[in-house]
């Protein structure tokens, strides 16, 4: 049964660029929630999609924007890089919305 | 004044003790309380869930959940140099439209042989 899978695992960016971060739920998920986890930080929430909806966003800027497909997949993507925006991005899955999430390994991005 | 305060260690002891760790929160909407484990260059990885007050046991594992003190614990018994990792604690109201979880900073434990 395979875990949260994300995709790519690290990835090297310069500011002003776009990236786009991959997800896919674990085997029978319906719900994926993305977030943000600066070094020695806990993770911050970004976004929630639901129903191919975004459902609920964090204090993040419109530069985050996300998809989910009907497939339950969801897709991360992030305008106009900035230094800060280095971090580990992390998908987590779960049937409906409160139900416990599981975690991928996540996607290291870092921004030069 | 951050909503979930964890202490971020780092927490160091021998082989076989018994380890408590523990957050408190602010928000007394909170009912859904999880307690992750995060290796290095991992994600995190469920530990325990739990709904409202009360213990739970798994294994070595205990959380206890007082919402009266806004107040959560983590109890890991015979502690295992494996078990040397970041414990996030998270928690959540759970109301209908939200999934949001909200994070501790993180514990750093290191168990020594």
């Amino acid at each position: 049964d395979a875990g949260v899978t994300q995709s790519p695992t690290h990835l090297i960016k310069t500011r002003g660029q776009q990236v786009t971060l991959r997800c896919s739920p674990k085997s029978g998920h319906d719900t994926v929630s993305w977030y943000q986890q600066a070094l020695g930080q806990g993770p911050q929430f970004i976004f929630q999609y639901y129903e191919e909806e975004e459902r609920q966003r964090g204090n993040f800027p419109d530069r985050f924007s996300g998809h989910q497909f009907p497939n339950y997949s969801s897709e991360l993507n992030v305008n106009a890089l900035l230094l800060g925006d280095s971090a580990l991005y992390l998908c987590a899955s779960g049937l409906g919305r409160t139900q416990p999430q599981h975690f991928g390994d996540g996607t290291r991005l870092s921004i030069l | 004044q951050k909503e979930v305060e964890q202490d971020p260690g780092p927490l160091s002891v021998p082989e076989g003790a018994i380890v408590s760790l523990n957050c408190t929160y602010s928000n007394s909407a909170f009912q859904y309380f999880m307690w992750y484990r995060q290796y290095s260059r991992k994600g995190p990885e469920l530990l325990m869930y739990t709904y409202s007050s009360g213990n739970k046991e798994d294994g070595r594992f205990t959380a206890q959940v007082d919402k009266s003190s806004k107040y959560i614990s983590l109890f890991i018994r015979d502690s295992q140099p494996s078990d040397s990792a970041t414990y996030l604690c998270a928690m959540s109201d759970g109301s209908s439209n939200t999934g949001k979880l909200i994070f501790g900073q993180g514990t750093t434990l290191q168990v020594k042989p």
